[in-house]
């Protein structure tokens, strides 16, 4: 059984503070790692691919990180915003299958 | 829009029934894939296919069952429905192979079983 965990399951932050999250997987099922925002009464929606080891990648105020060795990602909101509010999910392509496997999410919320 | 169709947008339906869920990926996508979300659970894999071929199977329920048809399109049969089985159903689709690249979803199919 492939198991991706993130922490924390919910967050509320205020506006203007920048925040973090992680997701966690198991390193020798690594292939590829996704990060997806997912707003209320919408679908998910890619923000990151990220495939190498040491891979940061960055769109706006938002970043992530990939340790492939250790099994962990970290996402990074910078200045977060209340339009930032959404669930968080990365999701993971498990080595040696095609098993496209979701965390379960990380709530922000971001109170003005 | 993420290209990605699923229909009905809502169904109700009553215990021991069933019902069909039909998705229509991106144009060009070969691959598949269904989710279930229920109440305050994350995305379980159900099963992903690729073009026309099932590919990988995740906690799918024997009750369940799916398909890719030749246009590409998937459906996916629930019978014997039991109360538990009330979700949103997400369908979504990737490009070619599918290993390693992003999905697009659909909107969901919201499924209440009474």
């Amino acid at each position: 059984i492939l198991n991706v965990e993130q922490s924390p399951q919910s967050l509320h932050v205020q506006e203007g503070d920048s925040t973090n999250f992680t997701c966690s997987f198991p390193s020798s099922n690594f292939y590829a790692l996704h990060w997806y925002r997912w707003e209320a009464a919408k679908s998910p929606e890619a923000l990151f691919v990220m495939t190498l080891n040491g891979d940061e990648k960055k769109k706006g105020r938002i970043s992530a990180t990939l340790n492939t060795k250790e099994g962990y990602s970290y996402l990074y909101i910078k200045g977060s915003q209340p339009e930032d509010s959404a669930t968080y999910l990365c999701a993971l392509w498990a080595s040696g299958t095609y098993k496209y496997i979701f965390g379960t999410g990380t709530r922000l919320k971001v109170l003005a | 829009d993420s290209g990605v169709t699923q229909t009905p947008k809502h169904l109700i339906t009553a215990t021991g029934q069933r019902v069909t869920l039909r998705c229509s990926p991106r144009s060009g996508d070969l691959s598949v894939y269904w989710y279930q979300q229920s109440l305050d659970q994350g995305l379980q894999f159900l099963i992903q296919y690729y073009n026309g071929e099932e590919r990988a199977k995740g906690n799918i329920l024997e009750r369940f069952s799916a398909q890719q048809f030749p246009d590409l399109h998937s459906e996916l049969n629930l019978s014997s429905l039991e109360l538990g089985d009330s979700a949103l159903y997400f369908c979504a689709s990737s490009p070619q192979g599918g290993l390693g690249t992003e999905a697009f979803f659909g909107q969901g199919t919201r499924l209440t079983v009474v």
